[in-house]
Order: structure tokens, then sequence, then C-alpha cells
């Protein structure tokens, strides 16, 4: 059975840190892997999708890296912002099941 | 594109009344999913459509929970009678055929309270 595990589960940082969040997953059989970001009240926001043959992905700030053998993702920050505070998940989408698995997700607080 | 459609945005009800949430998803989206999200946990698969045929509702409590996606488009969930517990956001989201290559898109949700 696939399980996502998001560590740590919350993070308070500075603006202008970079900083890392971390996402596993216990099965490799995967069709990719997407970040989502979730502001308070609301829906979720795609931010970034891995392909399984992939090893990164960049959009402005944010990259995304993938290591399917190991089963790990993690998702780089750079120059945090206020405006970057939210929930953020990861989500695989099992190739057994053609299910997506979310982790439970990291709530990021980043101060003026 | 437009995004995926969902009404209302909140809803607050007793508990054993009834409840339904809306769902337009992506123009050209065959897949059609809706999520439940208790609060401080990730989003949990209760049902998914292609067209207009249930692929998968395992995790959806058929006891009280029921979908329905007419014609292949809009979609529709219902809770009958509510329970304390359902207590939620239930999101919907929409793919193209072929997931694997383009991701899921999802909608603002609806953050249902039950007291």
């Amino acid at each position: 059975k696939q399980e996502v595990t998001q560590i740590p589960a919350a993070l308070s940082v500075p603006e202008g840190e970079n900083l890392v969040l971390n996402c596993s997953f216990t099965d490799s059989a995967i069709y990719n892997l997407q970040w989502f970001r979730q502001d308070p009240g609301k829906g979720l926001t795609s931010l970034l999708l891995i392909q399984s043959s992939q090893r990164e992905q960049t959009s402005g700030r944010l990259n995304a890296s993938l290591d399917k053998s190991s089963g790990r993702s993690t998702l780089y920050i750079a120059a945090s912002q206020p405006g970057d505070s939210a929930t953020y998940l990861c989500a695989v989408l099992s190739s057994n099941t053609g299910k997506l698995i979310f982790g439970q997700g990291t709530t990021l607080q980043v101060k003026p | 594109e437009a995004g995926v459609a969902q009404s209302p945005r909140y809803k607050i009800i007793e508990k054993r009344q009834s409840v339904a949430f809306w769902c337009n998803p992506i123009s050209g989206h065959a897949t059609l999913y809706w999520y439940q999200q208790i609060l401080g946990q990730g989003p949990k698969l209760l049902i998914q459509f292609q067209n207009n045929g249930v692929v998968d509702d395992s995790q959806l409590p058929k006891d009280r929970f029921s979908a329905e996606r007419l014609k292949g488009v809009d979609s529709t969930l219902k809770i009958q009678p509510a329970k304390l517990e359902d207590s939620a956001v239930y999101l919907c989201a929409s793919s193209r055929t072929g997931s694997w290559n383009y991701g899921y898109t999802f909608g603002s949700g609806t953050r249902l309270t039950v007291v």
C-alpha cells in the first residue's frame, strides 16, 4: 500500500531564507509526483509536476526533485517571502492503483 | 482555460440533515474526482468517474454518500444523513484521460461544517 509522508509537519522561517520541504513515499511504482499549495480555506493549486522519468522541475523560485528509487522528493523554495506562507502537499500517482495519494502536508510560515 | 468550479463554498448543517455539492470540471476533462480533506490531513479520494461511469468508489461510505455524473460533465456529491465526522473540505478535481502526463486540477472546495 502506497504511503506518503511529509516532514516537517510545520515550519517557520524568517523572510529571505532558502528552505527545503521533504516528501517520501513507500512504493516506487508511480507515474508522477505533484506538489500543491493550499492557502487556508482554499483549494489546491498545482505548483510542479514531475514525471517518473524526470529528476527535477523548476518554476520561478521553486525547484522540485525526484529520486524514485529511494522514494523521495524535495521542494526547494529560494528567497522565501511572506506570501509563500501556506500548506504544501505532495502527491504521487500510483501506477499500480491509478490513485493520487497525498501526504499530510507541511504548513509553512514565513515571517517578515 | 477556466478552472474547476465548485459550489457552494461553505455549508453549515445540523447532523442528520442532507447536503449536496456541485462540481463542473474543466472542459474536455474526462476524469473527475471527489476528495475529502479533514482538517490537518491530506485529501482522501472518495470517488473517481471516467466520463459518466464510476471507476473507483472503494472509499465512499455508501450508506450515506452518493455521487453521480450525468452526461459525463457536471457532478454532484450528496451526503444523507450527515454525521459530525463528515465536517471537512470536499474537493473536486479533474484530469485529461491519461492523467499521468497532465496531472490533476483542483477546484476551490466546499467547506462543510456539521453541528
